[in-house]
């Protein structure tokens, strides 16, 4: 099985909700990633787990926060949002931090209202 | 960090060899040329890396000029579900921030 799946798919969220999305891979990898893609633009890293803990933090505000309860799993809360947040949230992940090759999810379509 | 540069987009016949090129002339000793894709609606997908040698696998070759400052990507015989945005990166190699920048891609429109 070499899928990461996202959830939900598309998620229209008010400037004052709070939400979350959720990634899940089951290839024993010990990295997990989030990056935001804006339309036309290329993916850009926002944060980067290796066994469970956050190694990096692309600046990215805290109206963001990651979350990595297991090994498998890799949550993004949302609230406060701005409406430039909207975007396509991408997550992927690799064997290591430091391997070759990532494998993405499919992502999820933010839009913020 | 090394920046690539990519033609913005290419066409290729279907059936026709797809010769993406990028330029990388920063690029350091230790620093590795991936390739990625990303076809539309969809999250991008791993292709190939290498760091001196050219490189084969099902999907693709890898050319890297001697002097390591540019690469070819060829897919041999582009199909239509090769219409894609292609992604030439090179991977920072500075313990813990070893981490992916992705350019603005070359997108390739395969035509009939």
């Amino acid at each position: 099985d070499t899928e990461v799946t996202q959830t939900p798919k598309h998620l229209v969220m008010g400037m004052t909700n709070k939400k979350s999305l959720k990634c899940e891979q089951h290839m024993g990898h010990r990295a997990m990633y989030w990056y935001k893609q804006k339309a036309k633009k290329p993916p850009e890293l926002m944060f980067v787990y290796s066994y469970e803990k956050l190694s990096i933090n692309e600046s990215v505000p805290s109206r963001f926060s990651p979350e990595c309860p297991n090994s498998s799993l890799l949550n993004l809360h949302l609230h406060a949002l701005q409406p430039e947040d909207s975007a396509l949230y991408l997550c992927a992940s690799s064997q290591e931090a430091d391997y070759y090759e990532q494998y993405f999810g499919p992502g999820t379509r933010l839009t913020v209202t | 960090d090394a920046k690539t540069t990519q033609p913005p987009s290419m066409d290729c016949a279907e059936g026709r060899a797809a010769n993406l090129p990028c330029n990388h002339s920063t690029i350091s000793g230790n620093e590795y040329v991936y390739w990625y894709r990303q076809i539309h609606s969809q999250g991008p997908q791993y292709i190939i890396h290498g760091l001196k040698n050219n490189e084969t696998n099902e999907m693709a070759s890898l050319i890297i000029t001697e002097d390591r400052k540019s690469s070819t990507l060829i897919l041999p015989h582009a199909t239509l579900r090769d219409t894609a945005v292609y992604y030439c990166i090179v991977r920072v190699d500075i313990p813990g921030r070893r981490a992916l920048t992705f350019g603005s891609g070359t997108r390739l429109q395969v035509q009939p």
